[in-house]
């Protein structure tokens, strides 16, 4: 089993429309998590931490269940701009190894 | 003002060649650390510096070598090249607390390519 495991992409979807990613992770002592975006030929940038309490940022909230190990990522009201990679991320415990899905790919068309 | 930058951002070179890349943060984080992204776009961690010494070594081919002369960069030298080496290799830095490692910040990438 990967150690961090994402959706198979692409995801393919309409301007204005719901998308949900998700993730599920190999070690229950993994401290800390992450969604990155990454856009074609760049360095991927933080989209939001992931806290058991649940997090919203304008569009986007993410989710974290730590019984079962799993991460999501949902976005709202897609945009053009939205269409890029989603990368899930978890930190091991000790927090020095982060560990990166494959990524997600992302349409959002007009 | 660039907070982790990676020089060269391109690098064409022969098999069999020595070649560095540098890296430097002025983010004042202690943690930075190298990952390889190779052609189908997984990002995997190489390395884990923290305050100049090594944490993670990823079972990365000893033709590797990462030296940190300070906390604000991390150098990556590689000997002798093979064409499996040809991806693009991203620095980054973080700040760590008893959390676990905070928000990493990724430098643009070095594309290197072995012919």
């Amino acid at each position: 089993r990967k150690e961090v495991e994402q959706d198979p992409g692409p995801f393919n979807v309409p301007e204005g429309a719901t998308v949900a990613f998700n993730c599920t992770y190999s070690n229950s002592a993994s401290q800390s998590f992450f969604w990155y975006r990454q856009d074609c030929r760049k360095e991927p940038k933080l989209l939001m931490s992931v806290y058991s309490s649940g997090n919203e940022d304008g569009r986007f909230t993410a989710q974290l269940n730590r019984a079962s190990q799993y991460i999501s990522l949902l976005i709202r009201d897609s945009k053009l701009s939205d269409s890029a990679t989603y990368l899930c991320v978890v930190n091991t415990p000790g927090g020095f190894k982060t560990i990166f899905g494959a990524g997600t790919r992302l349409f959002v068309k007009a | 003002d660039t907070a982790v930058s990676q020089t060269p951002k391109y690098l064409v070179t022969q098999m069999g060649n020595d070649k560095s890349i540098k890296c430097e943060q002025n983010l004042g984080h202690d943690t930075m650390y190298w990952y390889k992204q190779d052609s189908k776009k997984f990002l995997k961690i190489m390395f884990s510096y923290n305050n100049k010494e090594l944490i993670i070594n990823e079972t990365v081919p000893n033709r590797f070598s990462p030296k940190s002369p300070d906390k604000a960069h991390l150098n990556l030298h590689i000997n002798s090249l093979e064409l499996g080496d040809s991806a693009v290799y991203f620095c980054a830095s973080s700040a760590v607390t008893s959390g676990g490692a905070g928000e990493q910040f990724f430098g643009p990438g070095t594309r290197l390519t072995v012919l």
